[in-house]
């Protein structure tokens, strides 16, 4: 069984100032993990992902994220944020073998807000 | 160009009514995923397929249900058995099979359903 914890449901920062949005999962497989972005009203967007490999991960939109297995977390971050990524922001998790367990489990989102 | 198509944008559902939601993909993905959003929950999956003729209930198909007669379609209807069929609903896709890519799933913008 996997499950995901993004804390709090909403991050609000200053324009140019560091965005960091916490994730922490947990697996009993080897996770996928990825970030999603979603704007109102429309689908999810892939920001980033980690299946193996290096574990520092570059995204989109300068966004990067950190696999840390000994902390379960996989936390967002960007350095400068812009009035651009006020969004929803998703964390989801799968088990790495195609089957069942290829589903997603996602977290319940938080919303980045970014002042002028 | 490639994608997932959802239509309607918004649907409305009179009581006593089913109403059938349209998922389709040209993306030659093999497997497709119905998901609700409702505001502070996350994602929760619905039913997902991972092969023509064949699907699986998801976390919350009570009152759902679904076809997968062809590889690009994937249509959910919601049932008068849904007792609070208000929400954004989410398709999505991925091409299925062992591989961290092949786990990416790719988002129709969205069907956002109220009922009358």
């Amino acid at each position: 069984a996997q499950s995901v914890t993004q804390l709090g449901s909403h991050v609000s920062v200053s324009e140019g100032a560091l965005v960091l949005l916490r994730c922490n999962y947990s697996s009993s497989v080897p996770p996928y993990l990825f970030w999603y972005v979603q704007y109102p009203n429309q689908g999810l967007q892939l920001l980033l992902k980690y299946t193996t490999g290096a574990t520092l991960v570059k995204g989109i939109n300068g966004f990067e994220a950190e696999f840390k297995k000994s902390e379960t977390s996989f936390h967002l971050t960007k350095p400068s944020a812009h009035m651009s990524d006020a969004a929803e922001y998703f964390c989801a998790v799968s088990a790495a073998p195609f089957g069942a367990n290829s589903k997603l489990t996602f977290g319940k989102g938080i919303t980045l807000s970014v002042r002028p | 160009d490639g994608g997932i198509t959802q239509s309607p944008k918004y649907l409305f559902r009179k009581e006593g009514q089913n109403v059938t939601l349209s998922c389709e993909q040209n993306l030659n993905h093999d497997a497709m995923y119905w998901y609700r959003q409702d505001p502070g929950q996350g994602l929760r999956l619905i039913y997902y397929s991972q092969i023509v003729n064949d699907f699986q209930k998801g976390d919350i198909a009570e009152g759902y249900s679904v076809s997968r007669e062809k590889k690009e379609s994937f249509p959910l209807t919601v049932t008068s058995a849904q007792k609070n069929p208000t929400a954004f609903y989410l398709c999505a896709s991925s091409m299925g099979g062992r591989g961290g890519t092949k786990n990416i799933q790719y988002f129709g913008a969205g069907t956002r359903l109220s009922v009358l």
